[in-house]
């Protein structure tokens, strides 16, 4: 149990155009999701803190009207990147926690790596 | 303010060695959460170890255990008989705040590499 996805693994876009990231718990409500951002062989940083139903809680530093988040449901919370540039390209990774928050364990989705040309 | 030191960038080691990954960490919570995980060339995150704070027992499990040692803020990792599979970067982990907040604060990671 506790799998969580993420769609599309592997995106390539051009300088300007806008992506969409969704991050998916597939056998659990997640109350809680976050979005982390790694630059290549560096280590994975917060972004921001997405609660169901709520604006999302975005860490210092991230521009929250570049880096656009969705959390609608309870299964599903989107992140797109408006107007990317190249120094946008990184491996993108959400994870989800469950409702009790037990432990505060996260599950983490398989990652997105996004090229901007 | 939280912390997460891993000293070590890349170690390298010939299969069968034993091998032992550093980590320290600052918080001043009194509750907190420690983890290990691990990140091969795919990318994907493996979770290999949770800790709670009020729980200092080491833990073994196949081939990794765990000291946790609150007295010098470590949680360190040893991989005991390496193997080539093993080498991948593994991340060490501290969570602060309990209930829906718990967002993971990562140390830089330790770049292992198991050589035949």
């Amino acid at each position: 149990g506790a799998v969580v996805s993420q769609h599309p693994s592997r995106v390539i876009c051009k300088s300007g155009t806008s992506v969409k990231i969704e991050c998916r718990s597939l056998d659990f409500q997640a109350t809680t999701m976050f979005w982390y951002r790694q630059f290549p062989k560096q280590s994975l940083m917060l972004m921001a803190t997405s609660n169901e139903g709520s604006k999302a809680t975005y860490e210092q530093g991230v521009e929250k009207d570049k880096f656009l988040i969705n959390h609608a449901s309870l299964t599903l919370s989107t992140l797109t990147v408006t107007s990317a540039h190249p120094e946008d390209s990184s491996f993108y990774i959400c994870s989800a926690m469950t409702p009790s928050g037990s432990n505060n364990e996260q599950f983490f989705g398989p990652g997105t790596r996004l090229t901007v040309l | 303010a939280q912390k997460v030191t891993q000293a070590q960038t890349e170690i390298s080691v010939v299969e069968k060695e034993d091998v032992t990954l550093d980590c320290v960490y600052e918080t001043r919570d009194t509750t907190y959460y420690l983890f290990w995980y691990k990140q091969p060339p795919s990318g994907e995150l493996v979770f290999l170890i949770r800790r709670n704070s009020f729980d200092e027992q080491n833990e073994i499990s196949g081939r990794y255990s765990w000291n946790f040692q609150k007295s010098t803020s470590s949680f360190n990792f040893t991989i005991t008989a390496s193997q080539v599979v093993d080498s991948a970067v593994y991340f060490c982990a501290l969570s602060e705040r309990g209930g829906s907040q718990g967002n993971l604060i990562f140390g830089k990671g330790t770049k292992l590499s198991v050589k035949p």
